[in-house]
């Protein structure tokens, strides 16, 4: 079945490090690609997604590009902020397994920003 | 957009009890979801809701542990019910909206905060 596994956290950084969170993921088919944000006492937001191989999706700074050949959407941001501080969960949405919002999701991974 | 309000925040339970969540949205949807996600894990999705229709289950839960009722366009509820610790959890509500308006394929998936839920 489909799987999303996702660096174990927390990760720590101080301000204006460089992040990585790193995302791989297994499918049946061709899965478009998540990357959902959950700040101290929020839900989860969508933060950025990619539909197709080599798609970038990217907001707020952050970026992650779609690897079909490494099954692979890494999370990165070149200079992180305190308030960048939340849980990131990557997940996929594969059309050979009822696609649409049916979502598999990763663990999460929490991130820690001190000044 | 979609804003959404699940009730209870959190609480704790006694074993052999059932409770029910509450899932309020500010704008009329069409499909509904459950999901929990148990301590150190990820997201799993207990079921679909549609309004009109009984509600769909994902593989390895069922209607008699966790009950849904879909009233309306705005709003849901999950009962976990005769609550045994293994279900210590967050369950979250998330609904489908379109952010441009624009209903065709994919809408965006859009979270409460959760119900963290504790049975002792």
């Amino acid at each position: 079945g489909d799987s999303v596994t996702q660096m174990e956290g927390p990760v720590t950084l101080s301000e204006e490090a460089f992040l990585t969170i790193n995302c791989t993921y297994t499918a049946t088919g061709y899965p478009s690609l998540f990357w959902y944000v959950q700040y101290p006492g929020e839900g989860l937001q969508l933060l950025l997604k990619a539909t197709k191989a080599d798609d970038k999706g990217s907001n707020k700074g952050f970026e992650a590009t779609y690897r079909k050949e490494t099954t692979s959407f890494h999370l990165e941001k070149g200079s992180v902020q305190v308030s960048d501080s939340a849980v990131y969960f990557c997940a996929l949405s594969d059309p050979f397994t009822g696609g649409g919002n049916k979502l598999t999701f990763g663990t999460g991974t929490q991130l820690k920003v001190e000044l | 957009s979609a804003v959404i309000s699940q009730k209870p925040s959190r609480d704790i339970c006694q074993r052999g009890t059932s409770l029910t969540i509450q899932c309020q949205v500010d704008s009329q949807v069409t499909m509904m979801f459950w999901y929990r996600q148990q301590p150190g894990q990820s997201l799993t999705l207990i079921a679909t809701a549609n309004q009109g229709s009984e509600a769909t289950y994902e593989s390895g839960f069922v209607i008699d542990k966790f009950p849904i009722s879909r009233p309306n366009l705005t709003f849901s509820t999950l009962t976990v019910s005769n609550m045994s610790p293994e279900d210590s959890s967050i369950y979250l509500c998330s609904v489908e909206a379109f952010p441009r308006r624009d209903t065709r394929g994919t809408g965006e998936l859009f979270f409460g905060e959760g119900s963290r839920l504790t049975v002792l």
